[in-house]
Formats: C-alpha cells, sequence, structure tokens
C-alpha cells in the first residue's frame, strides 16, 4: 500500500465550483506539503504544516486554504476554483526532525482541470 | 533567490549507455539537494539526497554528486535500461537549515531506446 496517498486522483470542474484535495499518510510523518506543477514551471509550494494545526503559506498560496486535523491528513481547498488552478498537485511529508535532512516523500498526485 | 536549472530538457540515448544528468544553482549556500524521478502522471520518488557535506550518494546503478563551490550538481546512471525513462528533476533546499524550502528545477525527460 502507498504511503502518501491523494484523492481523487483525477477531478474535473467548472469555474466558481469549491474543491477539496484530500491527502492521507500512513508514514508517521509530522510535515506535511502541498504542491502545484504546471508544465514548463516545475514545482511551486502552496501551503505547508509542521504539525497538526500549524500552517505556513508557501510561494503561491493565494486562491487556497489548507486545514490539517490530524496528523496522518492535510487538505487543500481551492474555495472558487479558476481556470489557471488547471495543475497537477502533489502532497508530499518528510520525518524532521526525527532525521536531520528533512527527504520530502511524495504522494501520487492530483490532476484537477478548471473549466 | 535560488534557481536551479537542468539543461537539457529531454535527452534520448540507447539502452546500455552510461549518461550523466546535469543540474545547477544560483545559490552556493545549500543545506541539501534531492534527486527525484517522476513517471508520466505519477509522483515523485526520491532517489538520493546529498547533504552539504557530501560529495556524492550511491544507489544501485545510481550516482549523485555534488560540487557547491561551482553550484552544481550530477546524476549518473550507468547501464541504462528503457525502465529508466522518466522525468528526473532536481531540488535543493537553502542554507537556512531544514526548515527551509525546497526549490525545484524543471527536470530532464529522458528516454532509453531499446
Amino acid at each position: 500500500d502507498a504511503d502518501v496517498t491523494q484523492t481523487p486522483r483525477n477531478r474535473i470542474t467548472k469555474t466558481g465550483k469549491r474543491i477539496m484535495l484530500e491527502c492521507s499518510q500512513t508514514k508517521g510523518h509530522d510535515r506535511m506539503y502541498w504542491y502545484r506543477q504546471d508544465p514548463g514551471l516545475g514545482l511551486q509550494l502552496i501551503y505547508y504544516s509542521f504539525d497538526v494545526k500549524d500552517i505556513n503559506k508557501g510561494e503561491i498560496s493565494d486562491g487556497y486554504s489548507v486545514s490539517r486535523q490530524a496528523q496522518a491528513k492535510f487538505s487543500l481547498s481551492l474555495e472558487s476554483a479558476i481556470p489557471n488552478q488547471t495543475a497537477l498537485y502533489f502532497c508530499a511529508t518528510s520525518d524532521f526532525p526525527r532525521t536531520g535532512n528533512n527527504e520530502q516523500f511524495f504522494g501520487p498526485g492530483t490532476r484537477l482541470t478548471v473549466l | 533567490k535560488q534557481e536551479v536549472t537542468q539543461i537539457p530538457a529531454a535527452l534520448s540515448v540507447p539502452e546500455g549507455e552510461n549518461l550523466v544528468l546535469n543540474c545547477s544553482f544560483t545559490d552556493s549556500a545549500i543545506y541539501n539537494l534531492q534527486w527525484f524521478r517522476q513517471d508520466p502522471g505519477k509522483g515523485l520518488t526520491s532517489l538520493l539526497l546529498i547533504q552539504s557535506s557530501q560529495r556524492e550518494q550511491t544507489s544501485g546503478r545510481l550516482n549523485a554528486s555534488l560540487d557547491k563551490s561551482s553550484g552544481r550538481s550530477t546524476l549518473y546512471i550507468a547501464a541504462s535500461q528503457p525502465g529508466d525513462s522518466a522525468t528526473y528533476l532536481c531540488a535543493v533546499r537553502l542554507s537556512d537549515g531544514a526548515n527551509s524550502k525546497l526549490t525545484f528545477g524543471k527536470g530532464i525527460t529522458l528516454s532509453v531506446r531499446p
């Protein structure tokens, strides 16, 4: 079974709709991250959380919100989706500070299309 | 601002060839560097992580090197196989420490021809 899972894997929605993407992990890691990947732009950090109830903005947080209500779960919401939020979204975890290197482990991704 | 560059964007080689994938970064004060593999439509798989104090890391047919002073890392793949076909991304973390964010390159898409 995958250590980091994301649901849904694919989603098509319309402009203005509210969307929630879910991430779950069985690795027991405290730190969780949300990234988006756009063709030709690489990965950009949206939000991250170092512990339950801890939320931090990343590079491109506008238009997004997150919730970390359990160690194993970190959800990303688009309150009112717009077409330029069409992208591949990744959740990641890391074991820092238990390991000193903060190596990150990624989920399989959610492909979101906003029409 | 840290920038990470991977050139070329795509590479095609015949099976069996040894190859080197390059990654360069503008700020040499890094904490560590991580190489990932991404298969089409899939997530990122961590391949190797090199701490700033290390010069290289090895895993099977993969060897990653780090030269902080010149702002470069290379991923060496020995005896390439069609199953190695994927996109390879490098990402660096600044010397602010383990709390600092990863900055990703755009990746190199590798195709290994049978």
